[in-house]
């Protein structure tokens, strides 16, 4: 089964630190790209970062550049997000997500097809 | 960035309405745009992938179109189980993927 599994969520002091695991297994994980997404209760889904398959390249969202650092270990099947100086509004859960894709004619898709279900971060004092 | 908007932000309807949600992109994504539903406490689930592509196991009664700015996701005959939130996605520009607010479907 096709699988992703976060953990490493929990409440936290502002300027402090966390590091979420997102475990995959059913698939080769080093064949793709991955994502992280992270959503405050009751409101919509906001990207976070994302990482190549080999790990060479990364992105992460303006609001949390310079503090938050994505990674991958193809060897443990396990993606990370590396979160320091944290803030209130950081608090969310956050998803793992596989970014999927096809190839129809001379293009390249990609979308998010499989999620985790999510850890959640509480940044308060 | 691309900004997606969705319309509306909610809409009540019954067990076997067609419904119809609404994605405009701030400038054209082609046909990179992506659908998802997500039920309370649940993980976002992929429903549609380039603008019109049915992902595997989801219910034929799902359908998406659109092309450029304006994308549409349609439900034929609604189900109890289809009462959800649903948001758009473009993977056009990138980074960073933007979603759109989100869709919520409620039972009238």
């Amino acid at each position: 089964e096709v699988q992703l599994v976060e953990s490493g969520g929990g409440l936290v002091q502002p300027g402090g630190s966390l590091r979420l695991s997102c475990a995959a297994s059913g698939f080769t994980f080093s064949s793709y790209w991955m994502h992280w997404v992270r959503q405050v209760p009751g409101k919509g889904l906001v990207w976070v970062s994302r990482i190549k398959t080999d790990g060479t390249i990364t992105s992460h969202a303006e609001s949390v550049r310079g503090r938050f650092t994505i990674s991958r270990d193809n060897g443990k099947n396990t993606l990370y997000l590396q979160m320091n100086s944290l803030r209130a509004e950081d608090t969310a859960v956050y998803y793992c997500a596989r970014a999927g894709w096809l190839q129809l004619g001379s293009e390249y898709y990609y979308y998010m097809d499989v999620w985790g279900k999510g850890t959640t971060v509480t940044v308060s004092s | 960035d691309i900004q997606m908007t969705q319309s509306p932000s909610s809409l009540s309807a019954s067990v076997g309405d067609r419904v119809t949600i609404t994605c405009r992109a701030s400038q054209s994504v082609t046909n990179y745009l992506n659908w998802y539903q997500q039920k309370p406490g649940k993980a976002p689930k992929l429903l549609i992938f380039a603008a019109s592509n049915l992902q595997s196991g989801v219910p034929s009664r799902f359908s998406g179109s659109g092309s450029g700015t304006d994308f549409t996701l349609t439900i034929n005959s609604l189900q109890p189980e289809d009462f959800a939130t649903y948001y758009c996605q473009q993977s056009y520009f990138t980074p960073p993927e933007t979603f759109g607010q989100g869709t919520k479907v409620e039972i009238k």
